[in-house]
């Protein structure tokens, strides 16, 4: 079975730093992905993580810790179109098993 | 590209009545998968296809729940008869090499069961 866990809601300041986590338990995990979603919209990817460390795109990065089965989001310089909910979700299998979506972290960013 | 293509937008339907999503994917992605999207539930993969072939279906709630794939550009997901807990935001989302590389949302179509 497959299960994710993830705050569900993070508020924080224009400009600063947010971390996002998320720890699965995955039978048989092969890679961790972050979607975003703004109200009404579709998911869209941001990243996906198979091999332990940090991997950075812009102003987004994650991280991935399989020991740990836990991995996070990094948003930086954070911006008000940010706001937005993020979701973890795991692939298992050699990654032919279709993502597993977490519950999402609501994310409000404030002036 | 014109995108993961989703029709209709919005759909409200009576209790009862047969419902019909559709689905056009990313030419050239090979797989297709119906996710559905609730506030209590969040979201929830009920079917996908590799080439055409439905995989997983472990995932639609009833056998109210059907979905098919007849050609690489098409896929329908039918509820009948559909009632009002069928409420809910029905993903449909392609992809051509895997969660690696991304898979690709349509818009969604948000049904309201009345």
């Amino acid at each position: 079975g497959q299960s994710l866990e993830q705050p569900s809601e993070v508020t924080a300041v224009e400009g600063a730093i947010v971390q996002i986590n998320c720890t699965y338990q995955t039978s048989g995990f092969y890679g961790l992905s972050w979607y975003q979603q703004h109200d009404g919209g579709a998911p869209t990817f941001l990243s996906y993580n198979a091999l332990d460390g940090l991997e950075e795109t812009g102003r987004f990065s994650s991280f991935l810790s399989r020991s740990d089965s836990y991995g996070y989001l990094l948003l930086q310089e954070l911006q008000m179109k940010d706001s937005a909910s993020y979701f973890c979700a795991v692939t298992a299998n050699s990654g032919n098993t279709p993502l597993v979506f977490g519950k999402g972290t609501r994310l409000s960013v404030i002036a | 590209d014109a995108g993961v293509i989703q029709s209709p937008r919005h759909e409200v339907t009576e209790m009862g009545q047969e419902v019909t999503l559709r689905c056009k994917p990313i030419s050239g992605h090979n797989s297709l998968f119906w996710y559905r999207q609730t506030m209590m539930r969040g979201l929830e993969l009920l079917i996908y296809f590799n080439n055409n072939v439905p995989i997983d279906d472990s995932g639609m709630p009833e056998d109210r729940f059907s979905a098919k794939m007849p050609n690489a550009s098409f896929s329908t997901l039918k509820i009948q008869p559909s009632e009002p807990r069928d409420s809910a935001v029905y993903f449909c989302a392609s992809s051509s090499r895997g969660a690696n590389y991304g898979y690709t949302f349509g818009s969604g179509t948000r049904l309201t069961v009345v």
